[in-house]
C-alpha cells in the first residue's frame, strides 16, 4: 500500500480566509512533504518534516504554515493568501527522509486551491 | 545547486512508436534518480528509480531507463507506446547525502495518437 490521501480535493477561498489542507499516510513513513505545482510546471518543494520536525523550509511565505501533529498527519494552514498562490498542493511521504541515502517519495492526489 | 533538464517539452507519437525522453542533471555527486508520471487528472506516480547497481532499470508498464554517469543522463524509454501512455513525465533527482530534497525537471508532455 503506497497511498497518501489529501483533503479536500478542491478548495476555493478568499484572500481574508483561513483554511487548512490535510494529508495522511499509514505506511509508517517518517518523512512528509508539501509541494506546490502550478499549471504545466513541475512540483516545487515547500516544506519537509522528518520525524515530526521541520527539516526544510524552502523560504516559503509565512502565510503558509505547516504542522505535523503526528507521524501520520501533515497539515498546511493557509491565511491571507494571494491569487498567485492558486495551484495544486501536493503532499508526499517517504520512509526516512534525510537520514536515508536511498528513499522514495510517494505522492497524494493533491488539493487544487483557488484564491479569489 | 542541482538542476534537472528535460529538453523535450512536448512529444507527439503514434501508437506502437518507440519513445525516448531525455533527462540530464547537473549535480556531480552521487545521486538517486527517478521518473514519475502524471496521467491527466491523476496524481504523480512512480514509474521507476535508480539508486545503484545495474544502470538499466526496468519500471512499471514496460518503461525502462538507463543511467549513464559520464553523460549525467537518465533517459526514459519504451519500445512501443500506447494511447494510455498519454501523460506528463517528470524526471527527478536527489543527492544521496540529502535524500529528502527532490528536484524535478520541467516535465515532458506526451500525447499518443490512437
Amino acid at each position: 500500500d503506497t497511498e497518501v490521501t489529501q483533503t479536500p480535493k478542491h478548495l476555493v477561498m478568499g484572500m481574508t480566509n483561513k483554511k487548512s489542507l490535510k494529508c495522511e499516510q499509514h505506511m509508517g513513513h517518517r518523512a512528509m512533504y508539501w509541494y506546490k505545482q502550478k499549471a504545466k510546471k513541475p512540483p516545487e518543494l515547500m516544506f519537509v518534516y522528518s520525524y515530526e520536525k521541520l527539516s526544510i523550509n524552502e523560504s516559503v511565505p509565512s502565510r503558509f504554515s505547516p504542522e505535523c501533529p503526528n507521524s501520520s498527519l501533515l497539515n498546511l494552514h493557509l491565511h491571507a493568501l494571494q491569487p498567485e498562490d492558486s495551484a495544486l498542493y501536493l503532499c508526499a511521504s517517504s520512509r526516512q527522509g534525510f537520514v536515508a541515502v536511498t528513499d522514495t517519495q510517494y505522492f497524494g492526489p493533491g488539493t487544487r486551491l483557488t484564491v479569489l | 545547486a542541482q538542476s534537472v533538464s528535460q529538453h523535450n517539452h512536448h512529444v507527439i507519437l503514434s501508437e506502437a512508436a518507440s519513445l525516448e525522453l531525455g533527462c540530464n542533471y547537473s549535480y556531480g555527486g552521487t545521486v538517486n534518480l527517478f521518473w514519475y508520471v502524471q496521467y491527466p487528472g491523476q496524481h504523480l506516480q512512480l514509474l521507476l528509480k535508480y539508486f545503484s547497481g545495474d544502470p538499466l532499470v526496468k519500471g512499471i508498464k514496460g518503461f525502462e531507463a538507463e543511467f549513464i554517469k559520464s553523460k549525467f543522463s537518465f533517459n526514459l524509454r519504451k519500445p512501443s507506446v500506447q494511447w494510455s501512455d498519454t501523460a506528463e513525465y517528470f524526471c527527478a533527482v536527489n543527492k544521496k547525502s540529502s535524500g529528502d530534497k527532490l528536484t524535478f525537471g520541467t516535465g515532458t508532455r506526451l500525447a499518443v495518437r490512437p
